[in-house]
């Protein structure tokens, strides 16, 4: 199985901060990488696929960046609303594996 | 607006058997390939199994293989998980989640597991 490790698993930041979490592949994933966010009680919301390439809807402040083994995802300018916890997932193969998660809270 | 709704969630005894349920809607569903993703208590995102949109090729996370299985029926809009053989460690909030072009794109609200005595 391929395994995802995120880092940090948590940090603090202010509104207008700029923001980056990392996401390591245990092998070579190509492009094959989503980033999700999710805030408590509520269901993941689909943030990033292939990548860098954002879902339709999603603020231009978020960016993802990455190939093969290594990924992040920056947010600039972080707002409010953007406070949650932030997942990568590879889908390259079965079973399509997690990362352990990125709990992003205010300063 | 895609709208993904789970039911059937509920309290299970270890051992005992449940099936979940979502209804599509807002889409064609029978063009997607559809996943079950579960979250246990405090704890991140496990995907669970996966379906093609014909129903063809189910994948299944080791952790369940073998005691749920994951089906649809694209006449109803409706994806299935059947799960047996329950533990304690498969209490979880379950969503379903829709695939697109890029992997998971759309996501329900989840539906609650809990298997305890």
């Amino acid at each position: 199985d391929i395994q995802m490790t995120q880092s940090p698993s948590s940090l603090s930041a202010s509104v207008g901060d700029t923001v980056t979490i990392t996401c390591r592949a245990s092998q070579g994933i190509r492009v094959s990488l989503a980033w999700f966010q999710q805030k408590p009680g509520k269901p993941p919301k689909s943030l990033v696929y292939g990548a860098s390439t954002l879902h339709s809807g999603v603020p231009p402040r978020f960016s993802g960046w990455g190939s093969g083994t290594e990924f992040t995802l920056t947010i600039t300018s972080l707002q409010p609303d953007d406070f949650g916890t932030y997942y990568c997932q590879q889908y390259a193969g079965y079973p399509r594996t997690f990362g352990q998660g990125t709990k992003v809270d205010v300063k | 607006q895609v709208q993904l709704v789970e039911s059937g969630g509920g309290v299970v005894q270890p051992g005992g058997s449940l099936r979940l349920s979502c209804t599509a809607s807002g889409v064609t569903f029978s063009r997607y390939p559809m996943n079950w993703v579960r979250q246990a208590p405090g704890k991140g995102l496990e995907w669970v199994a996966n379906i093609a949109y014909d129903g063809s090729g189910p994948n299944y996370a080791d952790s369940v293989r073998g005691r749920f299985t994951i089906s649809r029926d694209n006449s109803k809009n409706t994806l299935y998980l059947q799960m047996s053989s329950l533990r304690v460690d498969d209490t979880a909030v379950y969503y379903c989640v829709r695939d697109d072009v890029g992997g998971h794109r759309d996501w329900g609200q989840g539906t609650q597991v809990t298997v305890s005595s």
